[in-house]
């Protein structure tokens, strides 16, 4: 049982490049999400798939792309690198539970993509 | 605007003490969920803990508790014993819904640097 895996873990582009920033979860999760996370401001929303083919809008989509084709791949695509994008990506799948009658949502994050756009 | 807010930036703690982490929230929703996760320096994200808003008890799990208090909408994050490896950010987040497996968006807090000193 890997969890939430990411890759790559760095990556360098140029303005104006194009590329794909894989997820994929092996705990049967339904739920998906992509955040960005920049010094001094937590992690944001990017994208997020509550199922397979079903994806919506974070806080933060602009410049960004997503498809769930699987329940266990969420990439995320980047269309034309901007230095704005410079940041670290993190991935995270949730599920909520049911137990002694009280239920809770967990939500696991991968190890993050470390990403720098020239 | 503004929905989860960590006011300390940085905390110090003597190892072995108890330190609270401060957390207030804003929503209008009657359920929701508060979520605490650590960030060492090597950058993944661990879930701590978590408090759904039905919840009438604080949630505890091992040396981390959740003390919340839903009419000051605040979800204070309490490790007792403070061991040298709980040095880390430490990240409040809340996601809003009306039902437990609701698949909104997670918002995060800017987040604490703990450092505890032997």
């Amino acid at each position: 049982n890997a969890g939430v895996t990411q890759t790559p873990k760095f990556q360098v582009l140029k303005t104006g490049q194009s590329m794909t920033l894989q997820c994929a979860q092996d705990m049967n999760h339904e739920y998906m999400s992509w955040y960005r996370q920049d010094p001094g401001m937590g992690l944001r929303l990017i994208h997020y798939s509550v199922g397979a083919g079903i994806t919506d809008q974070g806080e933060v989509p602009n410049g960004y792309n997503v498809s769930r084709s699987t329940t266990e791949d969420f990439p995320l695509r980047l269309l034309s690198a901007a230095p704005s994008q410079t940041s670290v990506y993190f991935c995270a799948s949730s599920t909520t539970f049911l137990v002694r009658g009280k239920f809770y949502n967990e939500q696991f994050f991968g190890p993050g993509t470390r990403l720098t756009v020239l | 605007a503004q929905k989860i807010t960590q006011t300390q930036p940085g905390m110090f703690v003597q190892e072995k003490e108890a330190v609270t982490l401060d957390c207030t929230y804003d929503t209008s929703d009657q359920s929701y969920g508060l979520f605490w996760y650590k960030q060492p320096s090597s950058g993944e994200m661990i879930f701590l803990i978590y408090q759904g808003s039905y919840d009438e008890q604080n949630a505890t799990e091992g040396r981390y508790s959740l003390n919340f208090q839903k009419a000051r909408k605040s979800a204070n994050l309490v490790i007792s014993a403070s061991q040298l490896g709980d040095s880390a950010m430490y990240f409040c987040a809340m996601r809003e819904g009306s039902s437990p497996f609701n698949t909104n968006d997670m918002r995060f807090g800017a987040g604490t640097r703990l450092t505890v000193k032997p």
